[in-house]
């Protein structure tokens, strides 16, 4: 139950696109299209941006896309906004009903 | 809306214990099962446990396993956290958070500071 490997940070200015990248094992992210992400302003709850590797909840604007490839998946902010600004989390199912998440990435809106 | 509202948290002494609540609504909390998820200070977040929609079955990551349980009363829409034995190494902001309909989370508290402090 390693933890997953995310950058620290990230940044990037308004309208631009940025990445945050998650990779994990053959046992959790390479293994199944069961990747998650959520945003985290501090303070308050985490929301669910992305599942199932590329999934959009209703409500989340089509600026936020998922992708997978082998142990690496990736979130990807294009049209960056000031309200971006937040802690992203991504998170695999890991088989045996357990999950494990990242260590999470301070996305900074310059 | 889904609402999740945690209780119980505090300061405890190592070694000590103490129970964690989480209110329900908004859902037919019955019908999902339900995680506890912990983030420490300056940390990610952690995976702590999972229980099914009717407390069948039970699962906990290995960091928490045997000393602390997760149960449920559907008939209160109520999850808890029993912790024991606590380390300071527990010290973290504790979340109550819904399964989905597939293998992810999709609501979640705004959690319940325990701190393991002598």
């Amino acid at each position: 139950q390693s933890a997953l490997t995310q950058p620290r940070s990230v940044s990037g200015s308004p309208g631009q696109s940025v990445t945050i990248s998650c990779t994990g094992t053959s046992s959790d992210v390479g293994g199944y299209n069961y990747v998650s992400w959520y945003q985290h302003h501090p303070g308050k709850a985490p929301k669910l941006m992305i599942y199932d590797v590329s999934k959009r909840p209703s409500g989340v604007p089509d600026r936020f896309s998922g992708s997978k490839s082998g142990n690496t998946a990736s979130l990807t902010i294009s049209g960056l906004q000031a309200e971006d600004e937040a802690d992203y989390h991504c998170c695999s199912f890991a088989g045996s009903y357990t999950w494990v998440f990242g260590g999470g990435t301070k996305l900074t809106v310059l | 809306q889904v609402q999740l509202v945690e209780s119980g948290g505090g300061v405890v002494q190592p070694g000590g214990s103490l129970r964690l609540s989480c209110a329900a609504s908004g859902f037919t909390f019955s019908s999902y099962g339900m995680h506890w998820v912990r983030q420490a200070p300056g940390k990610g977040l952690e995976w702590v446990a999972f229980i099914r929609y009717d407390g069948s079955k039970k699962y906990d990551a290995d960091s928490v396993k045997g000393r602390f349980t997760i149960s449920r009363d559907n008939s209160k829409n109520t999850l808890y956290l029993q912790m024991n034995s606590l380390r300071a190494e527990d010290t973290a902001v504790y979340y109550c958070a819904k399964d989905g309909p597939g293998w992810y989370i999709d609501y979640w508290g705004q959690g319940a500071l325990v701190t393991v402090s002598s």
